[in-house]
This record gives structure tokens, sequence and C-alpha cells, in this order.
């Protein structure tokens, strides 16, 4: 079975940039993935960041941004703040009609 | 604005079934372009979707468990429902239900938590 990989953790220091992938244990991940990005903190539901490889959701600050880079979805924050320190989840749309969650990043601001 | 709400028994004993329904308001499941999906997360784990159901009443399920997972409609009540058979201590998470899209914006209820034990 396909697994989607993301980077176990990741810190970032406040007011900086960072990038957050999303890739296929083989393979490329492209457009036709419909890559999705979440955000959820403890004892919450997951927040809908990104839809559809860049589509930012509503009430998302645009600080927030997805894209494809290289062969791997990515969510890039800019201008990290103390309340970005999250898990972030990715999830890929297979051509079977089947959805498949990647690990999880937990995200550090420090 | 699109809401759901998971609901359901809290506690499920072992080899019996977990039966959970999702009321979906502003919004009707019989829309084209959405699917209604159960995504569930272990205590102190990731994400992992289920299963979801097309509004047409086509079903894709995770491989993983699809031998115990049933998703229905009824749209007569704008709800939708999971069934997941012969549950152990692995199944315990908690459940989420969501509408799901290609190309449109995700919505999540807000997730239930059931406990699988005697």
């Amino acid at each position: 079975q396909t697994v989607v990989t993301q980077e176990p953790s990741f810190s970032v220091s406040p007011g900086g940039t960072v990038t957050l992938t999303c890739g296929l244990s083989s393979g490329s991940v492209s457009p036709s993935y419909h890559p999705s990005w979440y955000q959820q903190t403890p004892g919450q539901a997951p927040r809908t960041l990104i839809y559809s490889t860049n589509s930012r959701s509503s009430g998302v600050p645009d600080r927030f941004s997805g894209s494809i880079l290289g062969n791997k979805a990515a969510l890039t924050i800019r201008g990290a703040q103390a309340d970005d320190e999250s898990h972030y989840y990715c999830v890929l749309y297979m051509d079977s009609g089947i959805w498949v969650f990647g690990g999880g990043t937990k995200l550090t601001v420090l | 604005q699109v809401q759901l709400q998971e609901s359901g028994p809290g506690l499920v004993k072992p080899s019996e079934t977990l039966s959970l329904t999702c009321t979906v308001s502003g919004a009707s499941i019989s829309s084209s372009g959405y699917y209604w999906g159960w995504i569930r997360q272990p205590p102190g784990k990731g994400l992992e979707w289920i299963g979801n159901i097309y509004y047409s009443g086509t079903t894709y399920y995770n491989p993983s468990l699809k031998s115990r997972v049933t998703i229905s409609l009824d749209m007569s009540k704008n709800q939708f429902s999971l069934q997941l058979s012969s549950v152990t201590a692995a199944d315990t998470a908690v459940y989420y239900c969501a509408r799901l899209s290609l190309w449109l914006e995700d919505y999540w209820g807000q997730g239930t938590l059931v406990s699988v034990a005697s």
C-alpha cells in the first residue's frame, strides 16, 4: 500500500519561514493527487488550511500557502507565530478513490 | 455554513459493531461532487482515513478496514452512517465525519471518542 511521507518534526523561529512536505513512498506528488493540508492542536478537530494543492480555506491567513515543490506537495508558513505550533497533516487522493493521510509533522516555534 | 455532527455510543464492547451517525446541516448530502467520509484518530496518533461515500451512493474504503466497514446515506434525514464490525481495543479512537471534495473546501465535525472495552 502507498505510504504518504511527512517530516516527523520541524522547528522554526518566530517570524521565520518553514516549508513542510508531503511525499509518496513510490512516485511523485502532482496536482492530480489534490493534496490538502490540515492543522491540529491538541484536543481539537483538524482545521483545513489548504485544499486542491494551493487553495486556501476561508479564514486562513495568506501566511499559509500550498504548492508542489519537486516531487512533493508543500505547505509553506511565512512569518511563523507562536500559535502556529501544531501538528500538520497532509492527505492525498489516489486514483482508486482512496485517500491516504501522511503521518503528520509536529511543528515547534521557538 | 456547512456543519457536521457525529453521534453514537461512546463505549462499545470487543467483537461488537461500532455504529456512528453524522448529521449534516447547511448542505444536502444528495448534492453532486462531494464525498461524505469518516476519519479516525487513535489517542496520541495520527489521522486515518476510514472511507467515503459519494453522493451517488458509491463507497470507497480503506483497504486495511474494508472487510469490516460499511458507510451508508440516509437522504431523508440528511445523515450518513458508519458501521465497523468486530471491534477490538485498536479501534479506540476519536471518529470524525467530514464532507470532502477534490476541488472545494472540506468541512469536518468536532469528533466523537469511541472506546472499545468490556
